[in-house]
């Protein structure tokens, strides 16, 4: 049973366009949102986040879009760049103690310049 | 680097051995989570601590997995008798309690191989 999923397995784009990336979730009790971008070999980085009483939050060239309705997340990138390209990943949680994050299995973007 | 320490970061062993991997958080930050990413799967949870408190434990830690946290700052996590299926990347996470959500701060991860 995937809590949180992303359907699409990889995403390819052209360098300077926009990359979007979509996390559907289940859990109706999920009420924090995060986006991690992996490199092979590494673990994975913290990008960007959002909790359930926002629909938006940037940081940069990072915007992640949420709606609750949906129980649909999406994060833009916008430009992208060659350095971009990496396994990204969806991840929820709940609050307070109730704190470990349930992932997706992530979306592989590649950025061709 | 003051970022979450993992080692070793490779350990190749032979089924039915005990592994020991370590886990040096993020000093201020006073909870610690280890999780399991396989192949094509995102991390999965395993448990975290308060402090030194384990305050919640998957039921993907069988009886074999045991994790400590003496003293509330270094985590060890203990596979005893291996198995095939235990083979997998082991991460371990950082974040620090407050009145609003933290995010988690990962290692680089512990790759087991079982022969």
């Amino acid at each position: 049973d995937q809590q949180v999923k992303q359907n699409s397995p990889s995403l390819s784009v052209q360098e300077g366009r926009i990359s979007i990336l979509n996390c559907d979730y289940t859990n109706s009790m999920f009420d924090y949102f995060l986006w991690y971008k992996k490199y092979p070999a590494e673990g994975p980085t913290f990008l960007i986040s959002i909790s359930s009483i926002k629909d938006k939050n940037e940081d940069g060239r990072f915007t992640v879009f949420l709606n609750k309705s949906a129980k649909h997340l999406s994060l833009h990138i916008v430009p992208s760049q060659p350095g971009d390209s990496a396994v990204y990943f969806c991840a929820a949680s709940g609050d307070g103690a109730n704190s470990k994050l349930t992932f997706g299995k992530g979306i592989t973007l590649s950025v061709r310049p | 680097d003051t970022g979450v320490s993992q080692d070793p970061r490779h350990k190749i062993t032979k089924r039915g051995q005990n592994v020991t991997f370590r886990c040096d958080p993020i000093s201020e930050l006073n909870r610690l989570y280890w999780y399991r990413q396989t192949l094509g799967q995102g991390p999965e949870f395993l448990t975290y601590f308060q402090n030194e408190a384990q305050l919640e434990k998957s039921r993907l830690l069988s009886d074999r997995f045991s994790a400590e946290r003496p003293k509330g700052s270094f985590s060890t996590l203990e596979i005893q008798r291996t198995e095939q299926g235990d083979s997998a990347m082991y991460l371990c996470a950082s974040s620090s309690t407050g009145r609003s959500n933290q995010p988690q701060h990962f290692g680089d991860g512990t790759r087991l191989s079982i022969l």
